[in-house]
């Protein structure tokens, strides 16, 4: 079966500190994994994504993720916080066939 | 640079009522889904199409329908609204399998 966990589905952190939001999955093929960000009232948007090419993939904004086989984890992180990464950061799964397999999402307080 | 447009951002409907929420996107995708994010719940999917007229149910279709007569435009029919089916709709599109999904801006349902 297939499946995401994220957790903890509140994290807060001071303006400038590290940034780690959690993420393990389920998957019995090669996995694809996705970090999505949706700020208040808007849709997702893509962060970065791991498509087996390198394990620490960068994406945008500053973020990144390390792909673990042995840890089945795909961590998002962040070196500094700033106040405009306040947001729900969704972990999904892309499964066989076009389906995606999300994660009940986290939700990034940066307390000034 | 719009991509996948909702066709509301908010919508308040009575109960009983027939529901339509559209969804269009520009980029030629043959895949289009339709979710529902509640809090502590994530993203769950109602139904997906993936071609004309091709249609999926996903983990929560009851009391809702869907129309997908041309290929840009994905259409979520919900029959009898009822209060339980207050919630925020996401409409995405993805190219193929396991390619970045593009979400709409969401609609947020309020049915009384």
């Amino acid at each position: 079966a297939q499946s995401v966990t994220q957790l903890g589905s509140h994290v807060s952190v001071s303006e400038g500190a590290l940034v780690l939001l959690r993420c393990n999955y389920s998957s019995s093929v090669p996995p694809y994994l996705f970090w999505y960000v949706q700020y208040p009232n808007q849709g997702l948007q893509l962060l970065l994504k791991y498509t087996s090419a390198a394990t620490l993939v960068k994406g945008i904004n500053g973020f990144e993720a390390e792909f673990k086989k042995s840890e089945t984890s795909f961590h998002l992180t962040k070196p500094s916080a700033h106040m405009s990464d306040a947001a729900e950061y969704f972990c999904v799964l892309g499964g066989t066939g076009n389906q995606f397999y999300f994660g009940t999402g986290t939700s990034l307080t940066v307390i000034p | 640079d719009v991509k996948v447009t909702q066709s509301s951002r908010y919508l308040v409907k009575r109960t009983g009522e027939k529901v339509f929420l559209e969804c269009v996107q520009d980029m030629d995708h043959e895949n289009m889904f339709w979710y529902r994010q509640d809090p502590g719940l994530g993203l769950r999917l109602i139904y997906f199409s993936y071609d004309v007229k091709m249609k999926e149910k996903g983990d929560i279709p009851e009391g809702y329908s869907v129309s997908r007569e041309k290929k840009e435009r994905f259409s979520l029919i919900l029959e009898s609204a009822s209060t339980n089916q207050t919630s925020m709709y996401l409409c995405a599109s993805i190219e193929r399998a396991n390619t970045e999904a593009f979400f709409g801006q969401g609609t947020r349902l309020t049915v009384v």
